[in-house]
């Protein structure tokens, strides 16, 4: 496609249910990142994917949050027993960079405005 | 620990007039800085790059300076127009990871 994509838009849940949010990132890119934005808030780094390395998950802010990428394309972000704290836009990201030391652009998709009830 | 600022008070110009947006970093100097643009409902667009040995970069009627030496770079927009008003990040990289830091924003607001 020509952007990257999210989805759902929006995505309302109670309390103690799973969701999963999906990216589809701007084909050709090899490193994919999901944020999170929460209301008149910065971005928070959740998780960093580049090619076949292990990703970086430093950013999660507990076990009951994970993410894949399948095929180096496509990612879920998974969160499990979701809780109010974790209403927030999540934003993924994708980008061409190679390696620690390339000036990359991040192209973003619109995010998943996640409400937990 | 790496520490990026800016002005999280919202700047209100009129029509017209040139905006200016500050990102202020401490504890570390950046190879790079990046300047993103995030309207309501929106993810971030990119806007400019600028890197440590350039002092000033120019798109248009936006302009960038990089001061290491204050370490702080400047977002400029001249002849600020309504379609103008958003949220502007600025992201350096970690000096470590590479990745991205994305600074709190400041909403720009420019009235007609």
């Amino acid at each position: 496609g020509a952007g990257v994509s999210q989805s759902p838009s929006n995505k309302v849940t109670e309390k103690g249910k799973d969701v999963e949010l999906r990216c589809d990132p701007i084909s050709g890119h090899t490193a994919l990142y999901w944020y999170r934005q929460s209301l008149g808030q910065g971005l928070e780094f959740l998780i960093y994917f580049q090619g076949n390395s292990a990703p970086d998950k430093s950013g999660l802010p507990s076990d009951r949050f994970s993410a894949e990428r399948t095929g180096g394309s496509v990612s879920t972000l998974t969160i499990q027993r979701t809780q109010q704290e974790d209403s927030a836009v999540y934003l993924c990201a994708s980008s061409s960079r190679s390696g620690t030391s390339g000036q990359e652009t991040q192209y973003f998709g619109p995010g998943t405005r996640l409400l937990v009830l | 620990s790496q520490k990026i600022e800016q002005n999280s008070e919202a700047l209100n110009i009129q029509e017209g007039k040139t905006a200016t947006l500050t990102c202020n970093y401490t504890n570390y100097s950046p190879a790079y800085l990046q300047w993103y643009r995030q309207d309501p409902g929106r993810g971030p667009v990119f806007l400019l790059l600028i890197r440590e040995n350039e002092k000033e970069k120019r798109k248009e009627r936006l302009k960038v300076t990089f001061d290491t030496t204050l370490k702080q770079s400047l977002f400029h927009i001249t002849a600020s127009q309504p379609a103008d008003s958003a949220t502007y990040l600025c992201a350096p990289p970690d000096s470590n990871t590479g990745k991205l830091i994305f600074g709190q924003g400041t909403t720009l607001q420019v009235k007609p």
